[in-house]
């Protein structure tokens, strides 16, 4: 079975701390996403990643920086955490290809970070 | 406006109700529809995937999509108490892989016994 792991499931942060959130997919692919849920904005992208060592912004990239050094491995990083990054995040994956279905997500099963 | 509307409930059902969940858009170039189903403290996991208007059934969900007033639906028959979930309707334009999901803010959905 296909698996995005996000090892932490609950993190409690203090304001100006640098946090890292760490996913790591089986599925050998290429496409790697970060996204914020919040009540009544639904999911917003942060960060994406087509390849190792490659990012591109998403929507909402500002006080967040991301990494990926090995394809099956992306890290969200908030430098200086703030309270109004209180969210639960999602990373999720894709193969790469055209069609098939190939923008179908495949989520982990998220981090949610209270930032105090 | 958003691109995606969706209400976001919270719809609480008996046991064996048919159970409407709806999204409408604004973008015209979405041709790509795809329900999501997340449960309490987990990720979203593929519902229903759907291209360009008409219906899609597998189960007792159907999925149906009218391009032409920008709106699409998922139903739910004989709804179930594990049917209790949040449900997020996604798009995109194309199909390429990493191409934009654009999300509704999903509906919670209650099932009662």
């Amino acid at each position: 079975d296909v698996k995005v792991t996000q090892s932490s499931r609950y993190l409690v942060k203090r304001t100006g701390e640098k946090v890292f959130l760490e996913c790591v997919q089986d599925m050998d692919h290429e496409n790697m996403f970060w996204y914020r849920q919040d009540p009544g904005l639904g999911l917003r992208l942060i960060y994406f990643s087509y390849d190792v060592k490659m990012k591109e912004k998403g929507d909402i990239p500002e006080g967040y920086s991301v990494s990926r050094e090995k394809k099956e491995r992306f890290s969200l990083i908030l430098e200086s955490a703030s309270t109004n990054q209180t969210s639960m995040y999602l990373c999720a994956s894709t193969s790469y290809g055209l069609g098939s279905g190939a923008n179908v997500l495949t989520f982990g099963a998220g981090s949610r970070l209270t930032v105090l | 406006q958003k691109e995606v509307e969706q209400d976001p409930g919270p719809l609480s059902v008996p046991e064996g109700a048919i159970v409407s969940l709806n999204c409408t858009y604004s973008n015209s170039a979405f041709q790509y529809f795809m329900w999501y189903r997340q449960y309490s403290r987990k990720g979203p996991e593929l519902l229903m995937y759907t291209y360009s208007s008409g219906n899609k059934e597998d189960g007792r969900f159907t999925a149906q999509v009218d391009k032409s007033s920008k709106y699409i639906s998922l139903f739910i028959r004989d709804s179930q108490p594990s049917d209790s979930a949040t449900y997020l309707c996604a798009m995109s334009a194309r199909e390429t892989s990493g191409s934009r999901l654009t999300f509704g803010e999903g509906t919670q959905l209650t099932v009662n016994p």
